[in-house]
């Protein structure tokens, strides 16, 4: 069964300082994506990628946050400047660009993220 | 905007025994899924649902999507340990934007 890899699985890391999440979608997949979930509320959605550009983002994905795919296999979510808010598990999804599938996100175990 | 309402938002059963949770949308609804998650292995599709009054069964568990599209339920059958987990339903808002309910965590008691 395809699945959808996350590294770390957990960091901690000092308020203020750069952390960058990877993600590594199912290899067919075109479309990707990042949700959070703050421990105790509901899973929320971050930003979708598609064709190297992002094509929808939240009101919680500002200026410190930033996504790219470096080559080709890599989906990878940075926070500048990280905020004792931004402590979270941090989930990417990918799906299919047609078919049965387009619909259905496949998401990966998570990253938790702690800042300190 | 557009919320997810769950009930319980806990429940404790006897293995065997079966159990439904429900999901409420404050709007209708223009398709409906349903994911489980366990700690550490992220969040896992169970099931989609399109169209008023559709019903889905995989295994013992089977979800439906009412004829309104404004609510849905998951029913386990015969409940087992390996149902315990957290269940929750999702409704797209397009362009693979998904809102969550607040889950409804289960445990099954052997």
């Amino acid at each position: 069964e395809p699945e959808v890899t996350q590294t770390p699985s957990h960091q901690v890391t000092q308020m203020g300082q750069e952390v960058i999440l990877r993600c590594v979608p199912i290899s067919n997949h075109l479309y990707f994506y990042w949700y959070r979930q703050i421990l105790g509320q509901k899973v929320e959605f971050l930003v979708s990628f598609y064709n190297n550009e992002i094509s929808e983002k939240s009101e919680i994905f500002d200026d410190q946050f930033s996504v790219e795919r470096p080559d080709g296999s890599n989906f990878t979510l940075k926070i500048r400047s990280t905020k004792l808010e931004d402590s979270a598990m941090y989930f990417c999804a990918s799906s299919e660009a047609r078919g049965p599938g387009a619909n259905v996100l496949t998401f990966g175990a998570g990253s938790r993220l702690t800042v300190l | 905007s557009q919320e997810l309402e769950q009930s319980p938002q806990s429940l404790i059963v006897q293995e065997g025994k079966n159990l439904t949770i429900n999901c409420t949308s404050s709007k209708t609804l223009y398709g409906l899924y349903w994911y489980k998650q366990k700690y550490g292995e992220g969040l896992i599709f169970l099931m989609m649902l399109q169209k008023g009054g559709e019903e889905k069964s995989h295994e013992k568990i089977t979800a439906k999507l009412d004829e309104k599209k404004q609510q849905s339920s998951l029913h386990i059958t015969a409940s087992q340990p390996s149902h315990a987990g957290i269940y929750l339903c999702g409704a797209p808002l397009g362009g693979g934007k998904l809102i969550f309910g607040q889950g409804t965590e289960l445990s099954v008691k052997p």
